[in-house]
C-alpha cells in the first residue's frame, strides 16, 4: 500500500521554458505533500509543503513564483517549474503522507531528473 | 539550530554486518526515521523508532536513545544490493521532518 506516482521520471527542456511534474497518491489520501529538492551527493531539501485546498508553505530562499505548486485535491499535487535556467536542473521528488502525527511516515514518488539545457 | 549527524561514506564486506550512527539536535522530537536510497532514486522508508530501544525487522534493525539524542540503523548478513544511501530524519515539535545528509554505504564482496 502507500503507492505515491510521479511523472515524468525525467524531463529535458530548454532554457526559459516551463515544465509541470504530477504527483499522485494511487491507494490513500494525501493531506500534505511536500516538495524535495536533491542536488548531486547531497541530502533532500524541502522545498515546499502543500495541504489540500490551500497555498503551499515555501522554505525559506525558494520563490514561490518560480515554483508553482497546486494541490488541487487529496490525490494530486503538480510542480510547475516557470522559466526554466540550468541552474534548476536537478532530482524533484514529490512525497506525501496521510496524517500529520509522528509515527506517519512519507512516501515518495520516484523522483523526476529535470535537465535544463 | 538544529541538526543531524550521520557519516558521510562507510564501506563493509558482503554477508558482514554494519552499524549506521545518527546522533540528532532538534526542538522537540516526535519519531526517527530510517530510509534507503538508491543512487538516482527515491527514498524509501525502512524503519520508525519513537521510544528508547531496537526495533527489528528482518535483516535491519533501529535503535534509539531519546536521553542521548542517538540512533542508528544496524544491517546483518550484508548483500551487494544493500549499496545504497542510509538517510536519518528526525520529526521535530511541529512534525516538521529534519533530514541528516546522508550516509553512503558501500558493499565489496
Amino acid at each position: 500500500g502507500a503507492v505515491v506516482s510521479q511523472h515524468p521520471s525525467r524531463v529535458i527542456c530548454k532554457s526559459g521554458t516551463s515544465v509541470k511534474i504530477e504527483c499522485r497518491s494511487l491507494d490513500f489520501q494525501a493531506t500534505t505533500m511536500f516538495w524535495y529538492r536533491q542536488f548531486p551527493k547531497q541530502s533532500l531539501m524541502l522545498m515546499a509543503t502543500s495541504n489540500e485546498g490551500s497555498k503551499a508553505t515555501y522554505e525559506q530562499g525558494v520563490e514561490k513564483d518560480k515554483f508553482l505548486i497546486n494541490h488541487a485535491s487529496l490525490t494530486l499535487s503538480t510542480l510547475t517549474v516557470t522559466s526554466a535556467h540550468p541552474e534548476d536542473s536537478s532530482f524533484y521528488i514529490c512525497s506525501a503522507t496521510f496524517g500529520g502525527g509522528g509515527n506517519s511516515p512519507l512516501h515518495f514518488g520516484n523522483g523526476t531528473r529535470l535537465t535544463v539545457t | 539550530g538544529q541538526n543531524i549527524d550521520q557519516p558521510t561514506e562507510m564501506t563493509a564486506t558482503e554477508g558482514a554486518i554494519v552499524q549506521i550512527n545518527c546522533t540528532y539536535q532538534t526542538s522537540g522530537f516526535n519519531g526517527l526515521f530510517w530510509y534507503q536510497q538508491h543512487a538516482g532514486e527515491a527514498p524509501t522508508f525502512l524503519s520508525y523508532n519513537v521510544l528508547d530501544g531496537l526495533e527489528e525487522k528482518g535483516r535491519f534493525s533501529s535503535f534509539l536513545s531519546r536521553s542521548k539524542g542517538y540512533s542508528y540503523l544496524l544491517l546483518k548478513e550484508l548483500q551487494m544490493k544493500d549499496s545504497a544511501s542510509y538517510l536519518c530524519a528526525v520529526k521535530d515539535s511541529n512534525y516538521q521532518l529534519i533530514w541528516g545528509a546522508g550516509t553512503k554505504l558501500i558493499i565489496k564482496p
